[in-house]
């Protein structure tokens, strides 16, 4: 199945900062791969996603890029604000929606 | 349109009891995956069904095991409940698969 791995565990910034999560992933046939937020307390919500066939989709201060060749996609934060701190999760789907998610990010943005 | 209902929110076991966990999706969404997540492990892969038949399994026992109605609700059953079972279970809906997924509250689990 399908194996996907999530890099820093844990993310501190200044406010104003970008912050950057990479994720590499097993499965080549792998074709979908979403980021999820989730807040303390709170539901994971998607904040953004791509499908193989795009290598950049960008969503104001929010962009993933994805390399298929080397299987691995990164979600991009600019100016980080204090509520963009959670827990953020990259996932990996086939077409099947067989569903795997990294281990998560912690990122805290300070004031 | 009503988001993902999972119920009960909070549940209290003892080990050896079984246990069985609600999950009314979007509507419309025909494919329901359950995820387990506990402090740093993230959300782990439990099974996902699609229209009544469970289409992808993760790598739990047994003892974890789950449904699909017709009406696309899905339960969840762990029997023999362990301590190490305490975890939050959270379930997602998507309209077919392979796109964007929406997540319930969850269900707090915490065995005794």
């Amino acid at each position: 199945g399908e194996n996907v791995e999530q890099h820093p565990s844990t993310l501190s910034v200044q406010e104003g900062d970008s912050a950057v999560i990479k994720c590499t992933y097993s499965d080549s046939a792998s074709n979908y791969f979403p980021w999820y937020k989730q807040e303390l307390g709170k539901r994971p919500q998607l904040i953004i996603d791509i499908r193989s066939n795009v290598g950049e989709k960008k969503d104001q201060r929010i962009a993933v890029t994805l390399n298929k060749t080397a299987k691995h996609f990164s979600l991009h934060i600019t100016e980080t604000q204090p509520e963009d701190s959670a827990v953020y999760f990259c996932a990996a789907s086939n077409i099947n929606n067989d569903m795997r998610f990294g281990a998560g990010t912690r990122l805290t943005v300070k004031p | 349109k009503a988001g993902v209902t999972q119920t009960p929110r909070y549940l209290i076991k003892t080990r050896g009891q079984q246990v069985t966990l609600s999950c009314s999706p979007i509507s419309g969404h025909r494919s329901v995956s359950w995820y387990q997540q506990t402090p740093g492990q993230g959300l782990q892969f439990l099974f996902e069904y699609f229209s009544e038949t469970q289409r992808n399994k993760g790598n739990f026992p047994g003892r974890f095991s789950g449904r699909q109605f017709s009406n696309s609700r899905s339960e969840m059953n762990v029997s023999t409940l362990e301590l190490g079972d305490s975890a939050l279970y959270l379930c997602a809906s998507s309209l077919e698969g392979g796109g964007a997924q929406h997540f319930g509250d969850g269900t707090r689990l915490s065995i005794l």
